[in-house]
């Protein structure tokens, strides 16, 4: 596609739930990363894969977080019995080759847990 | 892990050159520097990234002295649409390792008319 891509935008649920954020990166992009954004502060690091594997992902902040990319392009960002300090806005983006090159972002999802 | 530093805000007006500066003392032999632009509601965007000296594009220059330890990114006659937060990352192109990808919690540039 044109550019990373990520669904829903919105996303409204109960504390408790489950969740998944999908994300679609640009074709051919083996690199691809999971942020989360608060409001004012800079995009924190969650995971990074390199095609199908995460090649890091120290910056998930507890197992309640997975995240997948089982055929090296789409990715899901899984969270389990969502709690009110998971609302934020989850960005992907996705880049040619490793961290510390150009990336591309998508809009993101916003995730509110209420 | 190179740690930058940047002006939380900064304001300007329009038609005005603005130069933002990081600090990055520890910056490493292999490490590159690299700008992002974020609007609201937006993801962030590639601007520019640099070794060591000059690096012009047709968004912005990147000035990088000789010793590295800081970088200023210069974005000429600025607009109202240049309102943005601006981000200055460190780091190996080479690096496997995501966690190193960090964004601090930039500068936010507020073009004024």
């Amino acid at each position: 596609g044109a550019g990373v891509s990520q669904t829903p935008s919105n996303k409204v649920t109960e504390k408790g739930k489950y969740v998944e954020l999908r994300c679609d990166p640009i074709s051919g992009h083996t690199a691809l990363y999971w942020y989360r954004q608060s409001l004012g502060q800079g995009p924190e690091f969650l995971i990074y894969f390199q095609g199908t594997g995460a090649a890091d992902d120290s910056g998930l902040p507890n197992d309640r977080f997975f995240a997948v990319r089982p055929e090296g392009s789409v990715s899901t960002l899984k969270i389990q019995r969502t709690e009110r300090g998971d609302s934020a806005v989850y960005l992907c983006a996705s880049s040619h080759q490793g961290p510390h090159t150009e990336a591309f972002f998508g809009q993101g999802t916003r995730l509110t847990v209420v | 892990l190179a740690k930058t530093t940047q002006p939380i805000s900064m304001d300007s007006y329009e038609g005005q050159e603005v130069n933002i500066t990081c600090s990055h003392n520890n910056i490493a032999t292999n490490d590159y520097i690299t700008w992002y632009q974020q609007f609201p509601s937006q993801g962030p965007r590639f601007i520019i990234q640099g070794y060591k000296t000059k690096v012009t594009n047709e968004v912005a220059s990147l000035f990088i002295p000789a010793d590295r330890k800081s970088s200023t990114l210069s974005l000429p006659r600025v607009s109202l649409s240049d309102t943005a937060v601006y981000y200055c990352l460190v780091g190996d192109i080479r690096d496997n390792y995501g966690q190193n990808f960090v964004f601090g919690p930039g500068t936010r540039l507020s073009v004024l008319p």
